[in-house]
């Protein structure tokens, strides 16, 4: 049990549509990353927030976004959602972003676009 | 970022000790080799990382060469709940890195009794 929890579990969505996750993260963590895993592959980094601000984003599209709350929840937004898009969604916490600090992940979303 | 390579899959007997072997060639004075592994179905849970010296805590012990191009991660006795992928990272700070955790494909360990 990591102290990260990630909502929903399962998510269907069609081609086209929008989605939005949650993760709420572990208690006194102010950074936050989000993580694509698609099947057989390990997890990509998506990108990273930091006391509610994006600073640092991998090889994803705008239609990719985010948002940290004050109380350090976090969203991550999909736009026009396409097959590929289907994945497991990860989310990871950790105090800072400096070296020699643990990420503490959640569960995952697992979404299915058809 | 310093790129790690591991062997796809490893057999381990219940009881005896899991060495998991990575390579980490191009890794840069200042980047720390982490691991994590994952469970079926699981997020990625952390096991261990260090810079230089040797680390161990209650999961594993992590053995890094003195040249730092590569590292061992040893699961003492193993059991069949540590099945899973193991990841071995190199993390890089600085620049449009951020931080992020750069995943490999790892390797998937199995225990057999």
């Amino acid at each position: 049990e990591t102290g990260v929890t990630q909502s929903p579990t399962h998510l269907i969505k069609t081609r086209g549509q929008q989605v939005t996750l949650r993760c709420s993260s572990q208690s006194g963590h102010n950074t936050v990353s989000w993580y694509q895993q698609a099947l057989g592959q390990g997890p990509q980094f998506i990108f990273q927030y930091y006391r509610e601000e994006e600073n640092g984003r991998g090889n994803f599209p705008p239609r990719f976004s985010g948002l940290q709350f004050p109380n350090y929840s976090s969203e991550l937004n999909v736009n026009a959602l396409e097959l590929d898009d289907s994945a497991l969604y990860l989310c990871a916490s950790s105090l800072g972003t400096h070296l020699n600090t643990e990420a503490f992940f959640g569960q995952g979303t697992r979404l299915t676009v058809v | 970022d310093a790129k790690t390579t591991q062997p796809p899959s490893m057999d381990c007997a219940e009881g005896r000790a899991a060495n998991l072997p990575c390579n980490h060639s191009t890794i840069s004075g200042n980047e720390y080799v982490y691991w994590y592994r994952q469970i079926h179905s699981q997020g990625p849970q952390y096991i261990i990382h260090g810079l230089k010296n040797n680390e161990t805590n209650e999961m594993a012990s992590l053995i890094i060469t003195e040249d730092r191009k590569s590292s061992t991660l040893i699961l003492p006795h193993a059991t069949l709940r540590d099945t899973a992928v193991y990841y071995c990272i190199v993390r890089v700070e600085g620049g449009t890195s951020y931080g992020k955790l750069t995943f490999g494909q790892g390797t998937i360990l199995t225990v057999h009794p």
